[in-house]
């Protein structure tokens, strides 16, 4: 069973960086995909990138391209991601999973399951 | 503004049957399987349904998904209010090469 422990909350200055990281356990972490989700206060979830391990290749949203940063310790089981030049709107929950991806005759199925804690970082002056 | 549409509301009454729709198009519904989470006050979400119909094993069988054409829904029958959370559709979509969310609905057990 795997389970992912994020750490904890950040409070962050405008146009700093913060670094969150996703510990997994159970099952064999390299094999995993590990996305990161967020959700901004009274928002809906929203994807920012994924990371294989075992390929140490990072995928990553549109939006989020130019700032965003995922990378994983395969010593340690954790994954990192780091936004940098935040601002006001990245204040929200950040939580990372493991993601489920799968292509069947062109017809992507896919799913996150489980999802850590998830890590509140504020951005304020 | 989220890719995929859901009302920002719903509810019902205990033993009640409700159902919650999901709004997408060609490229993420129409072309991808859904997926379901549940989201408690103040929790992580949790994956209800996967694979548009598909209950992970704990997920109680009042919970099932569907989908047909661009939108998809999620039905709760026999209304608990522990059901009472946030509930969010998500899908692949094939023009932004990722995965995309709904909105999410809030669902209040009356």
């Amino acid at each position: 069973q795997v389970q992912l422990v994020q750490s904890g909350a950040e409070v962050k200055k405008p146009g700093s960086s913060v670094k969150v990281s996703c510990k997994a356990s159970g099952g064999t972490f390299s094999t995993y995909t590990i996305s990161w989700v967020r959700q901004a206060p009274g928002q809906g979830l929203e994807w920012m990138g994924r990371i294989i391990p075992i390929l140490d290749t990072a995928n990553y949203a549109q939006k989020f391209q130019d700032r965003v940063t995922i990378i994983a310790d395969k010593s340690t089981s954790t994954v990192y991601m780091e936004l940098s030049t935040l601002r006001s709107e990245d204040t929200a929950v950040y939580y990372c999973a493991r993601e489920y991806e799968g292509v069947v005759f062109g017809v992507v199925t896919n799913w996150f399951d489980p999802w850590g804690q998830g890590t509140l970082v504020t951005v304020s002056s | 503004q989220s890719v995929l549409t859901q009302p920002p509301s719903a509810s019902g009454t205990p033993g009640q049957r409700v159902t919650i729709f999901c709004s997408g198009s060609s490229s993420n519904i129409g072309s991808n399987t859904v997926s379901w989470y549940q989201q408690l006050p103040g929790t992580a979400p949790k994956l209800l349904i996967y694979s548009d119909n598909q209950r992970p094993s704990g997920v109680p069988d009042r919970f099932s998904g569907s989908k047909s054409g661009t939108s998809a829904s999620l039905a709760i029958s026999g209304l608990q209010s522990e059901d009472e959370a946030d509930y969010s559709c998500a899908a692949w979509d094939d023009s932004l090469n990722g995965p995309v969310f709904g909105g999410g609905t809030k669902l209040t057990v009356l």
